[in-house]
């Protein structure tokens, strides 16, 4: 089993909709992040949560640590949020899930 | 704002060659990590270095791998002898941690697309 499973694998979306990527995770952690992946590789940060909710603009991160999972939230989605979303949970290294591959369509 | 460097972007290698990956992490950081991702496949740990020392390696991470900061500012990932599946994207990612926090946030660096021929 994964220790890090992400729902939905592919997800294709109309601009302007609101999007829901979720992570679920088995192991215990002292944080999560949120990692986004262009085309080209690229891996940026987007959040790291440890409790709670995070906002940065149009993206929200939450996190439940009693049920060990977390949701990362687009609103008014954009073509320019088109990439691979992905959640790695972190121990003293982090453990990636297989990532979201988020397209929005204009 | 910092960032952390990876040099070069792609390099292409002969099996059997050794290469070396370099990474600049992020001046103040002091915990620096290297990652995998396989072409189609999640990114996956190799190891994990600090206070010049290796503190952690997964299974992938075998005696033909190794790590070295050599001058305090590159943090390199050496191949000895390249295989076909080697080839990956090599990340390199740092933290600042310190004793009093609970844990940092990790910066990545671009990548280094490897191809082994």
């Amino acid at each position: 089993k994964n220790e890090v499973e992400q729902s939905p694998q592919n997800l294709t979306a109309q601009e302007g909709e609101f999007i829901t990527i979720n992570c679920s995770y088995s192991v215990g952690i002292s944080a999560l992040h949120w990692l986004q992946q262009h085309p080209g590789g690229g891996i940026v940060s987007l959040f790291m949560l440890s409790s709670g909710k995070k906002k940065h603009g149009r993206l929200i991160a939450t996190i439940n640590i009693q049920e060990k999972h977390s949701s990362l939230h687009i609103t008014a989605s954009h073509p320019r949020d088109s990439a691979v979303y992905i959640c790695a949970v972190d121990g003293n290294k982090l453990v990636f899930g297989a990532g979201t591959i988020l397209r929005v369509k204009s | 704002e910092p960032e952390v460097t990876q040099t070069p972007s792609h390099q292409v290698t002969q099996m059997g060659q050794e290469v070396i990956l370099r990474c600049v992490p992020i001046s103040n950081h002091l915990y620096f990590y290297w990652y995998r991702q396989i072409l189609g496949q999640k990114v996956e740990f190799l190891v994990s270095f600090y206070n010049n020392e290796i503190s952690e390696k997964s299974e992938i991470f075998d005696d033909q791998f190794s790590v070295e900061r050599p001058d305090g500012s590159n943090f390199t990932l050496k191949i000895r002898s390249t295989k076909l599946e080697d080839s990956a994207m090599y990340f390199c990612a740092s933290k600042r941690f310190l004793i009093r926090e609970s844990n940092t946030e990790a910066f990545f660096g671009q990548g280094t697309r490897l191809t082994v021929v």
